[in-house]
């Protein structure tokens, strides 16, 4: 079946704009997380969607990071502002969730370039 | 709070010989541990996962781990290295399924002929 999908795969920015980043999840996934890989920081965790709780934003960079999941399903992952700092890859998992431990499933990444 | 040493950012193995990465974690409870592969420019794959069933775990393309909770370790072997297996590893530690993996900072394996 189809896995995770990330849309760019590539995006380039000038400092200071805004951009969009989107995370097709697997169908039937209720839990949903974004990560950033960068080379000083390594691999990072952003923020978590589990069904229709509060998501857990608790590794948000900053406030000029924000993301929502419509419907259960789709989720965008905004950068407002954008600074060179915020170069990175940034990863969307998704995994089932309930009685056990259910890994996460990753998507491709999205390669952000500040410039 | 948890977290993950991975030690040794690059390890270099002949092919055929023995692969050895090393992961150390910290966690007040027990813990989930995996095992991820990364090639270029693609995504995370899972290799395997240790959630407090069997101790020694197997994962795919001949990988495995053994949890020693003694040494709070989880290194990650193959009895033979392919040219294939060159890639980024990064061990990954939870506390609770269904939430953030909390990542060491990975370990190139590079495999020369």
């Amino acid at each position: 079946g189809a896995g995770v999908s990330q849309s760019p795969s590539n995006k380039v920015t000038e400092k200071g704009k805004d951009v969009e980043l989107r995370c097709d999840p697997i169908s039937g996934h209720t839990a949903l997380y974004w990560y950033r890989q960068s080379l000083g920081q390594g691999l990072e965790f952003l923020i978590y969607f589990q069904g229709n709780s509060a998501p857990d934003k608790s590794g948000l960079p900053s406030d000029r990071f924000s993301a929502e999941r419509t419907g259960g399903s789709v989720s965008t992952l905004t950068i407002q502002r954008t600074q060179q700092e915020d170069s990175a890859v940034y990863l969307c998992a998704s995994s089932l969730t309930g009685q056990g431990y259910y890994e996460q499933y990753f998507g491709p990444g999205t390669r952000l370039t500040v410039t | 709070a948890q977290s993950v040493t991975q030690l040794g950012s690059h390890v270099s193995v002949s092919e055929g010989a023995l692969v050895l990465l090393r992961c150390n974690y910290s966690s007040s409870v027990p813990p989930y541990l995996f095992w991820y592969v990364q090639y270029p420019n693609q995504g995370l794959q899972l290799l395997l996962k240790y959630t407090s069933a069997a101790t020694l775990v197997k994962g795919i393309n001949g990988f495995e781990a053994e949890f020693k909770k003694s040494e709070t370790s989880f290194h990650l072997t193959k009895p033979s290295a392919h040219m294939s297996d060159a890639a980024e590893y990064f061990c990954a530690v939870s506390v609770e399924a269904g939430t953030a993996l909390i990542f060491g900072k990975g370990t190139t394996l590079s495999v020369s002929s």
